[in-house]
């Protein structure tokens, strides 16, 4: 069965950096596009950002343009999200998703979300 | 970027009842419109892709329609594992935006 487990969650000051992990397994992880989605605390869902499967394509919301880079590692099954110039408006749990359709379509699989706390 | 505005934000129903969100987009989005299920500290799960295709594993008693810029999520009688939150969300094009969400607790 599809499974992905995000890592690399924390607390972390304003300005510094977090790299999340995201494990996949149970799918030709190649295959499929990925996404970063974060859910703020009580707050709705908000998509991050999107990749290829061969890694040629990405995608950002313009708020985290020029601060987060989405990446992917094939040959280890892992996707990840590094984060720089965090602020507190990026306090969220992050999930990692698989694409069901086109790269940016659809999630039909997400991970279980990875907690990340901007504060000093 | 696309907005999508769902209603109502919240709704009170009990178990049996027939239940529909609606879920609208700022312009049109053909049927490129999903619907997730969250419970509380969970990961959202998907329940509706492409307006009306019902995801593999998903009861059979929750249906979508609507193409352009209106959409509905049914479900036909609630169960008490179906209170949770309805997001719907645009994958027409990026960024990919979530409507604002519908909570369905007990009446």
């Amino acid at each position: 069965q599809v499974q992905l487990v995000e890592s690399g969650g924390g607390v972390v000051q304003p300005g510094r950096s977090l790299r999340l992990s995201c494990a996949a397994s149970g799918f030709t992880f190649s295959r499929y596009g990925m996404h970063w989605l974060r859910q703020a605390p009580g707050k709705g869902l908000e998509w991050v950002a999107a990749m290829s499967y061969d890694g040629s394509n990405k995608d950002y919301i313009e708020s985290v343009k020029g601060r987060f880079t989405i990446s992917r590692d094939n040959s280890k099954n892992t996707l990840y999200l590094q984060m720089n110039s965090l602020r507190a408006e990026d306090t969220a749990v992050y999930y990692c998703a698989k694409v069901g359709g086109s790269w940016t379509g659809y999630v039909d699989y997400w991970g279980q979300g990875t907690l990340v706390t901007v504060s000093s | 970027d696309i907005q999508m505005t769902q209603s109502p934000s919240s709704l009170s129903a009990s178990v049996g009842d027939r239940v529909t969100i609606t879920c609208r987009a700022s312009q049109t989005i053909d049927n490129y419109l999903n619907w997730y299920q969250q419970k509380p500290g969970k990961a959202p799960k998907l329940l509706i892709y492409a307006a009306s295709r019902l995801q593999s594993g998903v009861p059979s008693r929750f249906s979508g329609s609507g193409s352009g810029t209106a959409f509905t999520l049914t479900i036909s009688s609630l169960q008490p594992e179906d209170f949770a939150t309805y997001y719907c969300q645009q994958s027409y094009s990026p960024p990919l935006t979530f409507g604002g969400g519908t909570r369905v607790d007990f009446k």
